[in-house]
């Protein structure tokens, strides 16, 4: 199975601020790559797919990159709303397997 | 618009079965992949099944492979989960997704329905 590691497990960013979330597969992925935003208590909603695929309806301070086995999510300019828990998820073979998680608060 | 509405969910005694089920809505369900992801309580997202558009193919993680059977109504626009032999590590919120046509990606999810495995 393809081990997704992600980082880091939490982080805390002033309004504003541009961060990054990195996702690591153990093995080459080929982009296969998506990332979700999941707010308290709300089911999951897809922001990237196919590692750099802006989903329709995300705001354009979402971006991803990467490719191989390294890949990360960037949020420029934290908003109040984008607070919440951020996974990766490939789906590069079967069984598909999520990253661990990061908790994305404001400081 | 796309709508995914999970059921069945509820407390279960460890050993015993339980069904779920998805209606899909607002989008031509006969042509899409789908899928059931879990989250137990306060913990992470695990896949646990993927079905063709046909059914003839499912996929499994190796923790409920034989355990599980993910199917599929076309005609009634609906996605189905059972689950046998069920265990306390079982207990998580289960969702139904939406495979995306071009990638794997799910990019619908329902709401989500609680399966509790208790004595």
């Amino acid at each position: 199975d393809i081990q997704m590691t992600q980082s880091p497990a939490s982080l805390s960013a002033s309004l504003g601020e541009t961060i990054s979330i990195e996702c690591r597969a153990s093995e080459d992925i080929y982009s296969n790559l998506a990332w979700y935003q999941q707010k308290s208590g709300k089911s999951p909603q897809l922001l990237i797919y196919a590692a750099n695929r802006l989903q329709d309806g995300v705001p354009s301070r979402f971006s991803g990159s990467g490719s191989g086995t390294q890949y990360s999510l960037k949020i420029s300019g934290m908003q109040p709303e984008d607070e919440g828990d951020y996974f990766c998820l490939q789906g590069s073979k079967f069984p598909l397997t999520f990253g661990s998680g990061t908790k994305l608060e404001i400081k | 618009e796309v709508q995914l509405v999970e059921s069945g969910g509820g407390l279960v005694q460890p050993g015993r079965s339980l069904k779920l089920s998805c209606a899909a809505s607002g989008f031509t369900f006969s042509n899409y992949y789908m899928a059931w992801v879990r989250q137990a309580p306060k913990k992470g997202l695990e896949w646990v099944a993927t079905i063709s558009t046909s059914g003839s193919r499912t996929y499994y993680p190796d923790s409920v492979k034989g355990r599980f059977t993910i199917s599929r109504d076309n005609a009634k626009s609906s996605l189905y989960l059972q689950m046998n032999s069920l265990k306390s590590e079982d207990t998580a919120t289960y969702y139904c997704a939406r495979h995306s046509l071009t990638t794997v990606a799910t990019d619908y999810w329902g709401q989500g329905v609680m399966v509790t495995v208790s004595s």
